[in-house]
């Protein structure tokens, strides 16, 4: 398997709900790494986990809680976030914390 | 604040031909430079990472370069097919807290005409 898969595709949520981005790899990696998207802007670094501890946090409000429960899996908790915080959130993966990067396809969230 | 700059912003080929586009980036502390393909609704795509000034990789039709000491780096596409049409990323890789946290750089929309 050499790919990194991301659910839901899609996400539409209410300012007060709480929901979980879910992204997954089964190439050993041991780095993880989620990102955020504006449209019309680059991807921008959220968080990085190197071997299941986070390692960095880009200032990210605690309305994004992150979560690596294992090597294979990344989680990114949403709780009351704002419309502003609609955006593509992508995961990536690399076999360490200084070598290419591979991406998932993204969850595009919609906040109303 | 590091500051990757794409040029240019779009642009519209003829099926056939060979085209090129650039990546500008601060030369102090560089650690690494990558190059990604975006297609739509799909995953970015690595196309390369180089570390070495004078960096030069192939890809099939795709190659790219890289002058560390004055900090650009060229990607090429030679003889553009309908399915070379992507957003082209480059993302400078710094290492920071021990991590590689890439800054990407606002891409270069390649569209192929038939």
């Amino acid at each position: 398997d050499t790919e990194v898969t991301q659910t839901p595709k899609h996400l539409v949520m209410g300012m007060t709900n709480k929901k979980s981005l879910k992204c997954e790899q089964h190439m050993g990696h041991r780095a993880m790494y989620w990102y955020k998207q504006k449209a019309k802007k680059p991807p921008e670094l959220m968080f990085v986990y190197s071997y299941e501890k986070l390692s960095i946090n880009e200032s990210v409000p605690s309305r994004f809680s992150p979560e690596c429960p294992n090597s294979s899996l990344l989680n990114l908790h949403l709780h009351a976030l704002q419309p502003e915080d609609s955006a593509l959130y992508l995961c990536a993966s690399s076999p360490g914390i200084v070598r290419t990067q591979y991406f998932g396809p993204g969850t595009r969230l919609l906040v109303l | 604040i590091l500051n990757v700059e794409q040029s240019p912003q779009s642009l519209h080929v003829q099926e056939g031909d060979s085209t090129n586009f650039t990546c500008s980036f601060p030369s102090s502390n560089f650690y690494a430079l990558h190059w990604y393909r975006w297609e739509t609704a799909k995953s970015p795509e690595a196309l390369f990472v180089m570390t070495l000034n004078g960096d030069e990789k192939k890809k099939g039709r795709i190659s790219a370069t890289l002058n560390t000491k004055e900090g650009y780096s060229y990607l090429y596409i030679k003889g553009s097919q309908p399915e070379d049409s992507a957003t082209y990323l480059c993302a400078l890789g710094p290492l920071i807290q021990g991590a590689q946290k890439l800054v990407f750089g606002q891409g270069t929309r390649l569209t192929i005409n038939p």
